[in-house]
């Protein structure tokens, strides 16, 4: 069976400091990946996917980054927090279509982050 | 740009009240509505809906999808304290599900 991976579950980083979360899949090939933020009281904002390696999406300006250096790895970077980068993090992903599952995603655990 | 608008943004009933809620979209080569159900962390699943008029049900939730006027509702029957929570409404165009704002559904004992 497939399951996702997101770590860490919280952190708290100064106001400056660089960011690196990290998402793994298993259990599945060639998945569609995604970066999600939750700020507190709101939906999901989709901030970057990737439906294959080295290929990412950007659907926001801002001061994160994404990467997929491996097919079940996709990365949430930052070289400088700001404080308006806290939020909720959630890593999801999807099977290619025709693959079953139909368009249903599935969420890691979620990364609380705190700049302070 | 794709656009999904959930109401209300929060509702608060109480334990056996009956509750919809709303989602519309705009969304470029619309493929499927999804609903979810967010308590703590990582949103659960609850329905995919991808044709008008089919209604899905699972226990006291039930669902439906109007493609022609945009729109999908979620309808809660008898409901309980454990169906407080945040529900988010996704619409999936090309590659990517957009979500809503979401509705937080407060049950008071």
């Amino acid at each position: 069976s497939q399951t996702i991976h997101q770590w860490p579950a919280t952190l708290v980083q100064p106001v400056g400091s660089p960011l690196s979360l990290e998402c793994t899949v298993e259990g599945t090939s060639n998945p569609n990946l995604y970066w999600y933020r939750q700020a507190a009281g709101r939906g999901l904002q989709l901030l970057f996917y990737s439906v294959g390696i080295g290929q990412i999406s950007s659907e926001v300006p801002q001061n994160l980054s994404a990467s997929r250096p491996q097919d079940r790895q996709f990365i949430l970077s930052s070289k400088k927090l700001l404080l308006s980068d806290s939020g909720f993090y959630l890593c999801a992903w999807r099977p290619l279509r025709g693959r079953g599952h139909g368009e249903k995603l599935f969420f890691g655990s979620g990364t609380q982050l705190s700049v302070l | 740009e794709d656009k999904v608008v959930q109401s209300p943004l929060s509702l608060v009933v109480h334990e056996g009240d009956t509750v919809t809620l709303n989602c519309s979209y705009e969304v470029t080569n619309f493929r499927s509505l999804l609903w979810y159900k967010q308590e703590k962390k990582a949103p659960t699943f609850l329905f995919m809906l991808t044709s008008s008029g089919i209604e899905k049900k699972s226990g006291r939730l039930s669902s439906i999808l109007d493609k022609k006027e945009l729109f999908s509702i979620l309808n809660i029957t008898a409901t309980q304290t454990g169906d407080s929570a945040i529900y988010l409404c996704a619409v999936e165009g090309n590659e990517k599900l957009t979500f809503g704002t979401g509705t937080r559904l407060t049950i008071i004992p």
